[in-house]
This record gives C-alpha cells, sequence and structure tokens, in this order.
C-alpha cells in the first residue's frame, strides 16, 4: 500500500525567504510523485511532477522538488517566497502506470509574511 | 494545458434530494475519470475510479448506490449523490486522466439543507 506524509500542516515564512514543504512516502513499487497545489475554494494544480529520470524535477512558478529513494522523500523547495504562493499544497503518489489511482498527503498550508 | 470542468460550481439542495456534478475533459479524451471528496481543511479523500462504458471502482467505505457514477463518453462522467443528507456536505473534485497525468476540476460545492 502507498502512503504519504507531510510534515508540518502549517508553514510560515516571510517573503523573499526559501520554501521548504516536506514530503515522505511509503511505496511498494518504483513511485510517480506530485506535488499540487490549491488556491481557496479551487481544484488542483499540478506545480511538477517525478515519473522517472532526473531526480530534481522543476515545476512551475519557481518551484521544484528533488526525488531522494534513499530517503523515501520528495520535498518541494522555493528560494523565494511571493506572496502569491500563499495557498494549500498537497505532496502525491501513484503507482505509476496509467490510469493508477492518486494518494494524497494531509495538505501544508503555507503563509506568507510580509 | 489539459482542462477539466465541473458544472455546477456551487449547488445547495434540500435534504432527500438528488443532485447530479458533471465531470468535463474539454480537450483532451479520457478513458478514465476519477471522483474526489474534501472535507474542509482536509485532503482529498478517492471515492472512485470511473472508466469510460464499464462500472465504477469505489473505494472501501465509499456506498455505490449513493453515489452514482456513469462515464458515457471519453469526455464526460457524471456523479449523482442520491438521496442527499447534510453529512454529504462537500467539496467534491474530478480529475481526468491523460496518459501520466490527472488534470483536475475546479471542484463542486454541495450544500445539503
Amino acid at each position: 500500500a502507498q502512503s504519504v506524509t507531510q510534515l508540518g500542516s502549517h508553514v510560515s515564512v516571510s517573503e523573499g525567504a526559501l520554501v521548504l514543504l516536506r514530503c515522505n512516502y511509503s511505496s511498494s513499487v518504483p513511485p510517480y510523485l506530485f506535488w499540487y497545489v490549491q488556491y481557496p475554494n479551487q481544484g488542483l494544480q499540478l506545480l511538477l511532477k517525478y515519473t522517472t529520470g532526473a531526480t530534481l524535477v522543476k515545476g512551475i512558478n519557481g518551484f521544484e522538488a528533488e526525488f531522494k529513494k534513499s530517503e523515501t522523500s520528495f520535498h518541494l523547495t522555493k528560494p523565494s517566497a511571493h506572496m502569491s504562493d500563499a495557498a494549500e499544497y498537497f505532496c502525491a503518489v501513484s503507482e505509476g502506470s496509467s490510469a493508477s489511482k492518486i494518494i494524497f498527503g494531509s495538505g501544508t498550508r503555507l503563509s506568507i509574511r510580509p | 494545458g489539459a482542462v477539466v470542468s465541473q458544472h455546477p460550481s456551487r449547488v445547495i439542495c434540500k435534504s432527500g434530494t438528488s443532485v447530479k456534478i458533471e465531470c468535463r475533459s474539454l480537450d483532451f479524451q479520457a478513458t478514465t475519470m476519477f471522483w474526489y471528496r474534501q472535507f474542509p481543511k482536509k485532503s482529498l479523500m478517492l471515492m472512485a475510479t470511473s472508466n469510460e462504458g464499464s462500472k465504477a471502482t469505489y473505494e472501501q467505505g465509499v456506498e455505490k448506490d449513493k453515489f452514482l457514477i456513469n462515464h458515457a463518453s471519453l469526455t464526460l462522467s457524471t456523479l449523482t449523490v442520491t438521496s442527499a443528507h447534510p453529512e454529504d456536505s462537500s467539496f467534491y473534485i474530478c480529475s481526468a486522466q491523460d496518459q501520466e497525468t490527472q488534470y483536475f476540476g475546479p471542484g463542486t460545492r454541495l450544500l445539503v439543507l
């Protein structure tokens, strides 16, 4: 069975500071990993995904994540936070084959201080 | 990028009535669509996997007779909440699979009075 753990339900950083959202996964097969962002009362937008190949994945809005198999982690980072980054972020895992169901983490709410 | 729409975006209904929510993939064909439910300040819970032309596969604990799913075409899946009750009030989100990526709809907020 697959699972995702997001450490920290709420993260607050200052504008311009580094953003680090932590995600650890559990999977019995090579995983596909995702980060989604959700703004209030909206659906989910894909930030980035890892399938195979390069372990450092770059996404939209300046975000990136690194797949570390030895640590079973897929942490999300952004060098400099913007006020517009304030949202809920979900890490997710799937088994990788087409039409696989996605298992979501509990989410991390990111707040940006002026 | 791929776009998924949901209709309606918000619906209020009386207890005991049924509500239908549509999920459409606008610029691609999706053989598989998924339905999720999200409680306030909570994560998404997968309810069922919908495959075009076949019966949906429901997750454990989800009542298939209460949450009817139909996937009649490659661009449309519907979720019908039958005999809705206040505890069915929630945010329902669908997604459509395009090869290896799921694209999510904007969600439908259901309030049952």
